[in-house]
């Protein structure tokens, strides 16, 4: 099971939206709703931003938001905040029964 | 609080074998399906093994496939994960994991997280 795409880095200033891609197949992000987002600061052990393409868990910031179109899946973080600065992972299930997480994706906030 | 503590981690000769342990508490961990995830020094998250609440149920990542073994042990409230046969590629820290949800096992929602534990395989 080849890791889904993500771009390498993306970077934008506090206060403006960026958005992450997350890019697979018909047999993974495209065939389920099982697609995650995690945020990991460095040293420190992932935290589920998002599930189920566009759900939230309690206690992450709304700013916070997920979507997806086809076999792309999208994260999209507003009113950026110097502590967004992290890696970002994107997860789906897959049809062969296993989970394939992105390749993460760094942003830095200017 | 959910707590999750992995333990065993170090240094392994290729080839040789390693468990790792991982000591629930904060939930029913009966009634929840768990993960294991790794990452390599630098590198991205890959998801390793799952096993179902009951322990009934085991699923492997190819790479991990006939070497590695998770279990469980319910009435310890600790998650195993028993690995043989080590390679180079498997140096990594291996993060325990819980599912979101007690009727998920493995599609990829993991709500709480161990610190992680540094498995180094080199001669």
């Amino acid at each position: 099971q080849s890791a889904l795409t993500q771009p390498a880095s993306v970077s934008g200033s506090p206060g403006q939206s960026i958005t992450i891609s997350c890019t697979g197949t018909s047999s993974d992000v495209g065939g389920y709703k099982y697609v995650s987002w995690y945020q990991q600061h460095p040293g420190k052990a992932p935290k589920l931003m998002i599930y189920e393409v566009s759900n939230r868990p309690s206690g992450v910031s709304n700013r916070f938001s997920g979507s997806k179109s086809g076999n792309t899946a999208s994260l999209t973080i507003s009113g950026l905040q110097a502590e967004d600065e992290a890696d970002y992972y994107c997860s789906s299930y897959t049809s062969s029964g296993s989970v394939v997480f992105g390749g993460g994706t760094k942003l830095t906030v200017l | 609080e959910v707590q999750l503590l992995e333990s065993g981690g170090g240094l392994v000769q290729p080839g040789g074998s390693l468990r790792l342990s991982c000591a629930a508490s904060g939930f029913t961990f009966s009634s929840y399906a768990m993960n294991w995830v790794r990452q390599a020094p630098g590198k991205g998250l890959e998801w390793v093994s799952a096993i179902s609440d009951s322990a009934g149920r085991a699923y492997y990542a190819d790479s991990v496939k006939g070497r590695f073994t998770i279990s469980r042990d319910n009435s310890k409230n600790t998650l195993y994960l028993q690995m043989n046969s080590l390679r180079a590629e498997d140096t990594a820290v291996y993060y325990c994991s819980k599912v979101r949800s007690s009727v998920l096992v493995r599609t990829g929602e993991f709500d709480y997280w161990g610190q992680g534990t540094l498995v180094t395989v080199s001669s």
